[in-house]
């Protein structure tokens, strides 16, 4: 079965940061293109970041730049999202997506989510 | 950035009707337009993409049209399982998403 399940999620202070992953399974993970798409509580969806199946190319919304790397380990079919001086506005589901073929494209697999909480 | 503007944002609806979302893009995005469907603590899920493109497994029932500005996502005969929110996004550029619709039970 084709899957994606992300841990890390959590309660931060702002300023404070965080590392999510992702475990992928059933699939190649190592030629795919990988995403993070986030979505606040009771509001829609946003696309955090892209990479690359090597890794070469990471790209991020203009929000999240700066502050977020995304990662992968190939060997590990996982994928990671590094959130630093996050804020109250970072708060959100954060799920892992796959990109069937290219850098822009639909997202085919989500994984469940997991919750990000930037509280004082 | 491109910006896509859904309509409308709720729909109310009976077991049975057709039903049809419109999706606007702020410029053209060719055919590079997707849809899913979200229920309430869950995931996403594609059920359209390429704008007319049916995901595999996605019921027949779910259609999609369109081409540069302007999509529409169908819905021929609604089922009890249809209730749900959803969201198109377009990926001719980095992915932008619509705010949603949310199609609710009359």
């Amino acid at each position: 079965e084709v899957q994606l399940v992300e841990s890390g999620g959590g309660l931060v202070q702002p300023g404070g940061s965080l590392r999510l992953s992702c475990a992928a399974s059933g699939f190649t993970f190592s030629t795919y293109w990988m995403s993070w798409v986030r979505q606040a509580p009771g509001k829609g969806l946003e696309w955090v970041a892209n990479i690359k199946q090597d890794g070469s190319e990471k790209y991020f919304v203009d929000s999240v730049k700066g502050r977020f790397t995304i990662s992968r380990d190939n060997a590990k079919n996982s994928l990671y999202l590094q959130m630093n001086s996050l804020r109250a506005e970072d708060t959100a589901v954060y799920y892992c997506a796959r990109l069937p073929k290219y850098r822009y494209d639909a997202f085919d697999i989500w994984g469940q989510g997991t919750m990000v909480t930037v509280s004082a | 950035d491109i910006q896509m503007t859904q309509s409308p944002s709720t729909l109310s609806a009976s077991v049975g009707d057709r039903v049809t979302i419109t999706c606007r893009a702020s410029q053209s995005i060719s055919s590079w337009l997707a849809w899913y469907q979200q229920k309430p603590g869950k995931a996403p899920q594609l059920l359209i993409y390429k704008a007319s493109s049916l995901e595999s497994g996605v019921p027949s029932r779910f259609s999609g049209s369109g081409f540069g500005t302007e999509f529409t996502l169908t819905i021929s005969s609604l089922q009890p399982d249809d209730f749900a929110t959803y969201y198109c996004q377009q990926y001719n550029s980095y992915p932008t998403f619509g705010q949603g619709t949310k199609l609710e039970i009359k």
